[in-house]
């Protein structure tokens, strides 16, 4: 079955600097997706990023990028130039491709962003 | 585009009364998902539809919940009878379809059910 680990429960970051969300997974398909969620206090999920395993190439959404690490099953997601607003929850996700493919999520982790 | 439409957004009920939450997806979106997010969890997916056929349902407790999506367009979950450990907020999504590359899942704002 396919994990996925968020080890850190909470992290700060001060505006404008840049912060590291880590993700670990496990699976044992080749090809598959990676996400990262956000999750602000009116519940509803967003799409932050999404990466495909057979790229090599790290996605990037203007201030977020991500460290995608195949060999190491590891997906860490990078906000730059932190803001008030980017203060959430964060998810990585993982889903597999072809039919029937579903989001299983980490815990998340709390993100506050100090002014 | 109107988003996925969850009603109600909040429900407190007692312990062994029954409850329903109500999902409208996106207009045009063949697969529809009911997850549980238990309070500090991610959430865990209960049941997968695609149309009006079910894809998924290993993680829904049979014996308690209840899902349908009639028509393939708006679904309803139900738990009869509800125990404190379903408190937790319910989340419904859709996309196009599943296994096509590229098809993101589009998330409503949830029901928040507490029970007492």
């Amino acid at each position: 079955a396919q994990t996925v680990t968020q080890s850190q429960p909470e992290m700060s970051v001060q505006e404008a600097e840049t912060v590291t969300l880590s993700c670990t997974y496990d699976t044992s398909e080749s090809d598959y997706y990676l996400f990262w969620y956000k999750q602000p206090p009116s519940r509803q999920m967003i799409l932050v990023i999404r990466q495909e395993a057979y790229k090599q190439q790290n996605a990037t959404e203007n201030r977020f990028s991500v460290n995608f690490q195949k060999a190491a099953k590891s997906f860490s997601l990078k906000i730059s130039d932190s803001q008030l607003g980017d203060a959430a929850m964060y998810f990585c996700a993982y889903s597999i491709t072809g039919a029937n493919s579903k989001l299983t999520f980490g815990k998340g982790i709390t993100l506050s962003v100090r002014p | 585009e109107a988003g996925v439409a969850q009603s109600p957004r909040y429900k407190i009920i007692e312990k062994r009364q029954s409850v329903a939450f109500w999902c409208n997806p996106i207009s045009g979106h063949a697969t529809l998902y009911w997850y549980q997010q238990i309070l500090g969890q991610g959430p865990k997916l209960l049941i997968q539809f695609q149309n009006n056929g079910v894809v998924d349902d290993s993680q829904l407790p049979k014996d308690r919940f209840s899902a349908e999506r009639l028509k393939g367009v708006d679904s309803t979950l139900k738990i009869q009878p509800a125990k404190l450990e379903d408190s937790a907020v319910y989340l419904c999504a859709s996309s196009l379809i599943s296994g096509v590359r590229n098809t993101e899942a589009f998330f409503g704002q949830g029901t928040r059910l507490t029970v007492v």
